[in-house]
């Protein structure tokens, strides 16, 4: 079964760090990308982070640009989010979301295309509480 | 921040066929395929639609999609009560470098 488990949320103060684990099963990590998408309580969906397959360049939101650090280890098939400097508007629930991308051609000879991008697997999710 | 502009709630007896709007722009919609996610109260999205208009094995087929330029939309035809949920639609944009989620819409069964 395809499953991505979250862990390591819990209280921490302002200015504090904390690192998010994300154990993937069911599927070799390797071959995709993957996101960290976030939910404030009561909140819509926002997302964090984005991971190539392979490394390389990382992506962020404005919103944790330069506070979060996202890095994978793939021999280990785990998703990490080290959040550092962390507010009170970082408390939200993070979960972790496997990308699907690719080329679907829809003619036989592939002239007409389009790219896609999507997340078709998500964890449950870890809550992150920012106070004091 | 959402990009994506969609109405706070949408609403249908059941049987009855609902429209749900998503308007962005060329850097998101107008560039990339749209995704739509089901959410229910204390658990992780669902993967509703992708690409526009495909879905994904066990959505039911009163769900469907579209899109067009900057705008898309989500249907849910013959409205059941377990429909009742949240519903953002979500793309790439090209000019943030990452996704951009929908404000979401929550779909009551009255």
């Amino acid at each position: 079964e395809v499953q991505l488990v979250e862990s390591g949320g819990d209280l921490v103060q302002p200015g504090g760090s904390l690192r998010l684990s994300c154990a993937a099963s069911g599927f070799t990590l390797s071959d995709f990308g993957m996101n960290w998408v976030r939910q404030a309580p009561g909140r819509g969906l926002e997302w964090v982070s984005y991971i190539p397959s392979s490394s390389g360049s990382t992506y962020y939101a404005d919103s944790v640009k330069g506070r979060f650090t996202v890095s994978r280890d793939n021999a280990k098939n785990s998703l990490y989010l080290q959040m550092d400097s962390l507010r009170a508007e970082d408390t939200a629930v993070y979960y972790c979301a496997r990308d699907d991308q690719g080329k679907h051609c829809i003619t036989l000879d592939c002239q007409t295309f389009y790219y896609y991008s999507h997340m078709d697997v998500w964890g449950k999710g870890t809550s992150v509480t920012v106070s004091s | 921040q959402s990009v994506l502009t969609q109405p706070p709630s949408a609403s249908g007896t059941p049987g009855q066929r609902v429209l749900i709007s998503c308007s962005g722009s060329s850097s998101n919609l107008g560039s990339n395929t749209v995704n739509w996610y089901q959410q229910f109260p204390g658990t992780a999205p669902k993967l509703l639609i992708y690409s526009n208009n495909q879905r994904p094995s066990g959505v039911p087929d009163r769900f469907s999609g579209s899109k067009s330029g900057t705008s898309a939309s989500l249907a849910i035809s013959g409205l059941q009560s377990e429909d009742e949920a949240d519903y953002y639609c979500v793309a790439w944009d090209d000019s943030l470098n990452g996704y951009v989620f929908g404000t979401g819409t929550k779909v009551t069964v009255l």
